[in-house]
């Protein structure tokens, strides 16, 4: 079992271009989680996915930023015109059922907007 | 909003010592968990406490949950460099499917 994998491992921006990360959860899970990770901070909880469904978008900023978890494939989290302020590690994690069992992350992205 | 803080947040510490890391959090949660953070690298799951009174060891750390005083503890015995990271705990909200966590305590173990 792989774990879960993010990629790309880091991506490079510049203002106002788009950032795709892509998390695929492992095998078996169908519960998947993003979280944001600003420099010498605690992680803050971003977005919570089923497959093909949105279960709780609170953390989410109510623009530029959207996530999906398709039937087939990864799941995205899309970040549209980014800013300085996007820059973070972005880290994504997944479970068989939701929060009743463990929680497994990956080894995140590191986003750098110039 | 339930509210998360550790203390301390930096902790610098002799190799063999022991010492205590606190989570205090704000309202009501019955899931706590322990990670463990190494610089530019992902989150390892440590513990997971589920109920008051909880206690679970893994080699030279031991976490506690007290659920009425909404407290739990990391505690280092006889700390060796191996250990040094940064370690979160986080709590699920009751009702909900999310984390919070806390700042996170730097931990770093001088030989």
């Amino acid at each position: 079992n792989a774990g879960v994998m993010q990629n790309p491992r880091h991506l490079v921006r510049r203002r106002g271009q788009e950032a795709r990360l892509r998390c695929s959860p492992m095998k078996g899970h169908s519960h998947v989680y993003w979280y944001r990770q600003l420099p010498e901070e605690g992680l803050k909880f971003m977005v919570y996915l089923q497959k093909e469904n949105i279960i709780d978008e609170s953390g989410m900023p109510k623009e530029r930023f959207s996530a999906e978890f398709p039937k087939e494939g990864p799941s995205i989290l899309r970040i549209q015109q980014v800013v300085r302020g996007d820059s973070a590690a972005y880290f994504c994690a997944s479970s068989r059922s939701g929060l009743n069992e463990k929680l497994f992350f990956g080894s995140g992205t590191q986003l750098s907007v110039l | 909003e339930l509210k998360v803080e550790q203390n301390p947040l930096f902790l610098s510490m002799q190799e063999g010592k022991n010492y205590t890391i606190y989570c205090n959090y704000s309202t009501t949660s019955d899931r706590l968990y322990w990670y463990r953070q190494d610089p530019g690298k992902s989150l390892e799951s440590l513990f997971v406490l589920l109920s008051n009174g909880a206690v679970k060891q893994e080699g030279r750390l031991m976490a506690s949950l007290d659920t009425k005083a909404r407290l739990s503890t990391l505690h280092i015995t006889a700390a060796v460099h191996d250990l040094s990271a940064t370690y979160f705990c986080a709590v699920v909200i009751q009702g909900a499917q999310k984390l919070v966590f806390g700042q996170g305590t730097r931990l770093t173990i001088n030989p």
